[in-house]
């Protein structure tokens, strides 16, 4: 497909584990961002990438939270230590340097 | 800071117009965004100003006006598949959005 895509779309863990989020985004893209929503809030920035590198990780909520970008594709993000309190929407966008951003499906985390 | 309000719900029927109204103060401004958002969804892209006036694509339009911090959304022709969360969002130099809450639009018969 053409659109950005994330793994897995749902997952359960237990608190204390780490977990790891996949996205994939549009090919070409050299932007790529991650928000979080959580339960009837609005989305809540996380960290930026431009290619490889993050200009902006100012949303990242704690030092549990780390992301990365590998040849300027793919990105993981890793939650370290999970909290109940960790358990939202995790969603991936990508765009082209000034225009709309695409978001992917999301992955929903749930920490038991 | 950074703060962006906009309704969190408004009702209107099928057939009828909505005006989203979206005010915002925040440290840097590259332009704003209205996403639209389905329960269950990712936000999927409705309109983007970063010049002042009024944008029209179809039955959306969005309007800016930077000095006032104030932008609004109007969807034309109600339909019921239209019931949705509208997300508000300012762009910073970076390229990051900065989200309002979304207001949550019920369309009714």
């Amino acid at each position: 497909g053409a659109g950005v895509s994330q793994s897995p779309s749902n997952k359960v863990t237990e608190k204390g584990k780490d977990v790891e989020l996949r996205c994939d985004p549009i090919s070409g893209h050299t932007a790529l961002y991650w928000y979080r929503q959580s339960l009837g809030q609005g989305l809540e920035f996380l960290i930026y990438f431009q290619g490889n590198s993050a200009p902006d990780k100012s949303g990242l909520p704690s030092d549990r939270f780390s992301a990365e970008r590998t040849g300027g594709s793919v990105s993981t993000l890793t939650i370290q230590r999970t909290q109940q309190e960790d358990s939202a929407v995790y969603l991936c966008a990508s765009s082209l340097i000034e225009n709309e951003q695409f978001f992917g499906p999301g992955t929903r985390l749930t920490v038991l | 800071g950074q703060n962006i309000d906009q309704p969190t719900e408004m009702t209107a029927t099928e057939g009828a117009i909505v005006q989203i109204n979206c005010t915002y103060q925040t440290s840097g401004f590259n332009g704003l965004f209205w996403y639209q958002q389905h329960a269950g969804e990712a936000p999927t892209f409705l309109s983007y100003n970063v010049l002042d006036g009024l944008e029209e694509k179809g039955r959306f339009s969005s309007f800016l006006s930077r000095s006032k911090g104030y932008s609004y959304l109007l969807l034309k022709e109600l339909q019921m598949k239209d019931s949705a969360s509208y997300l508000c969002a300012v762009r910073s130099r970076w390229g990051k959005l900065q989200f309002g809450a979304g207001t949550q639009v019920v369309v009714t018969p």
